[in-house]
């Protein structure tokens, strides 16, 4: 199956308010993490990534922590504007030197103004 | 100056049919891929070469060729296509174990 789990969605929020994505994954060993954001009518755009634990990934205001003892990887905003629209994806890489990416199902956000 | 270009972005076709999505990067990656995305959004991976060698080969039909002519490009030929070949297929770069820079993504729709 997936090994990574993600919120489904959609989501519905209002303007300003606080995101947190869920994301978990299965590994044997330290995957590198990424959440991807599509926005309508484009492919994927890397938001952000983290590589190894503890590490914490920050972009455009979002953030997600590496979290090696529950095997997570969050991905949170304080207050999120009506162009954070879109559909979020969680992915970890393949271990083992593939280049293979395994991606969540993707949840889509709609913030209103 | 894009990066990851597809064409098309939009391909509507009969049952039956053979068909090509075409995908180019200028950004100097060894790595390329083909994903397919369907209607409840979720992604997969199909294909990935790596310097014109392919490496992933997840179980796709064999109707789904990729043939990869340079480092720069990776095409998706679809043989017979079939109504549940329609999807968003998206193609990707990457620099060795690094991020994947995705294209725009083709919308297939298959009648």
């Amino acid at each position: 199956g997936n090994s990574v789990t993600q919120m489904e969605g959609p989501v519905t929020l209002s303007e300003e308010a606080f995101l947190t994505i869920n994301c978990t994954y299965t590994a044997t060993g330290y995957p590198s993490l990424f959440w991807y954001v599509q926005y309508p009518g484009e492919g994927l755009q890397l938001l952000l990534k983290a590589t190894k634990a503890d590490d914490k990934g920050s972009n455009k205001g979002f953030e997600a922590t590496y979290r090696k003892e529950t095997t997570s990887f969050h991905l949170e905003k304080g207050s999120v504007q009506v162009s954070d629209s879109a559909v979020y994806f969680c992915a970890r890489r393949e271990m083992g030197g593939s280049e293979k990416l395994v991606f969540g199902k993707g949840m889509k956000l709609t913030v209103n103004p | 100056d894009t990066a990851v270009s597809q064409t098309p972005k939009y391909l509507v076709t009969q049952m039956g049919n053979d068909k090509s999505i075409k995908c180019e990067q200028n950004l100097g990656h060894d790595t390329m891929y083909w994903y397919k995305q369907d209607s409840k959004k979720f992604l997969k991976i199909m294909f990935s070469y790596n310097n014109k060698e392919l490496i992933i080969n997840e179980t796709v039909p064999n109707r789904f060729s990729p043939k990869s002519p340079d480092k720069a490009h990776l095409n998706l030929h679809i043989n017979s296509l079939e109504l549940g070949d329609s999807a968003v297929y998206f193609c990707a770069s990457s620099p060795h174990r690094n991020e994947q820079f995705f294209g725009p993504g083709t919308r297939l729709t298959v009648l």
